[in-house]
């Protein structure tokens, strides 16, 4: 079975500019997860899409981050602009489908965004 | 805001010892996950309690759940080398958006 995948990998960027990150979660999977990772912190939730609606948005900085779910696949995130502060790394996830108590999550392996 | 806090925030121990790592939480939950992060990785899921659970095994880990108290325990017995990742616990909360919540994490190092 394939894992999520996610790109680019790696991004650099200069502060005020935008960039997009990309996930195609495990076929089949209901529910995406966009965290943020700062470096020595644990994950934190961004957004969470149940199929191709929103259920969790409440942490995302709606004024410089969006994020969709087309036809409940896959998913991209954007930031425009960015900030410094914005430097982590963005992990997409999946689970099967949360509203039938299938928590386990399954990660991509992120994208490490650096804003200078 | 962070709901659990992993103690303690680094270890280092020898292959073969047991490794122990904690969590405390602060509001009811429906379950706990724990998650392995290798460096420069992902996160993989390694086990999940539920709130009526109070102990799994799984493999060479073992996870406790006391909701009295609040807080959960992962046991890594026989630790190898290739156990070395910081390890997270996530909470996923009773009412609200439900959503899984990571602490900071524990760091462990098993030196050969």
């Amino acid at each position: 079975e394939a894992g999520v995948a996610q790109s680019p990998r790696y991004k650099i960027i200069e502060k005020r500019q935008s960039v997009a990150f990309w996930c195609n979660p495990i076929s089949g999977h209901a529910t995406l997860y966009w965290y943020q990772q700062i470096l020595g912190q644990g994950p934190k939730l961004l957004i969470q899409f149940q199929n191709n609606g929103v259920v969790d948005d409440s942490q995302l900085p709606k004024d410089r981050f969006s994020a969709e779910r087309l036809k409940g696949v896959d998913s991209t995130l954007k930031i425009q602009p960015a900030k410094l502060e914005d430097s982590a790394v963005y992990l997409c996830a999946s689970s099967l489908d949360r509203e039938q108590f299938h928590y386990e999550q399954y990660f991509g392996p992120g994208t490490r965004l650096t804003v200078t | 805001s962070q709901q659990g806090e992993e103690d303690p925030q680094a270890l280092s121990i020898q292959e073969g010892e047991n490794a122990t790592m904690n969590c405390s939480y602060k509001t009811s939950i429906n379950n706990l996950q724990w998650y392995r992060q290798n460096s420069g990785r992902g996160l993989v899921h390694l086990i999940l309690i539920r709130s009526n659970e109070r102990e799994k095994h799984s493999g060479r880990l073992r996870v406790t759940l006391d909701t009295s108290k609040k807080s959960s325990s992962l046991l890594i017995t026989a630790s190898r080398a290739a156990d070395t990742a910081s390890y997270f616990c996530a909470t996923d909360s009773q009412g609200g958006s439900e959503k899984l919540v990571f602490g900071k994490g524990t760091k462990l190092t098993v030196n050969p």
